[in-house]
């Protein structure tokens, strides 16, 4: 298996500016999830999808953030208007994520380095 | 909810020296506990994760340790190398929900 894709892995743009994340989970997984990097945040979690259905947005930090599943093999995180302070490196993860199967564990992709100007 | 605290934040060691890493949660609930490896420019990576039903699992020069009663969990990696250098991640996994709650990772240098 190729593993989790995303796309593109960097990203530089203007404030402002929307911006696309792209994500392609792993085969089969039923859960996918959105996390933020930073150096002073660590790892947080945006938003999870289960079967394509938004499960928690929680994490989501503004209106300005979006995601969506519109299958079971592709995501999206999209972020307009871009700011500064969204500068991050935005990771995607997938699972089986079933407690009862014992397969949760999170799988994630190299991640998209973002930096607004 | 469920919050974890990781300790140290930094770690230098020595190669062939042993490195600890240490976890507590806060939710008694929580039942699945997976330690990730990121390294520069990369995701993280599971490298080893441990269940509430057990205490204590190993691979190879890595082992995770449970305690359930005091909410926390370690990690402990043997006869470092320096490719072990990297950030490692402790999470806690909620029985209820697809949650992960990671803490906030140790930058590990092993030193040749």
């Amino acid at each position: 298996d190729a593993g989790v894709i995303q796309s593109p892995r960097h990203e530089v743009t203007e404030m402002g500016q929307e911006v696309t994340l792209r994500c392609k989970p792993i085969s089969g997984h039923d859960y996918l999830f959105w996390y933020r990097q930073t150096m002073m945040r660590g790892l947080e979690l945006l938003i999870y999808f289960n079967n394509n259905v938004p499960i928690d947005d929680s994490g989501m930090p503004e209106d300005r953030f979006s995601a969506k599943m519109p299958n079971a093999s592709f995501s999206t995180l999209k972020i307009q208007p871009s700011e500064p302070r969204d500068s991050a490196v935005y990771f995607c993860a997938s699972s089986l994520g079933v407690w009862t199967r014992g397969t949760d564990t999170q799988y994630f992709g190299p991640g998209t380095r973002l930096t607004v100007l | 909810g469920e919050n974890v605290e990781q300790h140290p934040s930094t770690l230098s060691v020595q190669e062939g020296d042993s490195a600890v890493i240490k976890c507590t949660y806060s939710d008694s609930a929580s039942n699945y506990f997976p330690w990730y490896k990121q390294e520069l420019g990369k995701g993280p990576q599971l490298i080893i994760d441990i269940r509430s039903n057990v205490g204590e699992k190993k691979d190879q020069r890595i082992a995770v340790t449970l305690n359930k009663t005091a909410k926390h969990f370690s990690l402990h990696i043997t006869e470092t190398q320096p490719e072990d250098s990297a950030v490692y991640f402790c999470a806690a996994w909620a029985n209820q929900g697809g949650k992960l709650i990671f803490g906030q990772g140790t930058e590990l240098s092993v030193k040749p």
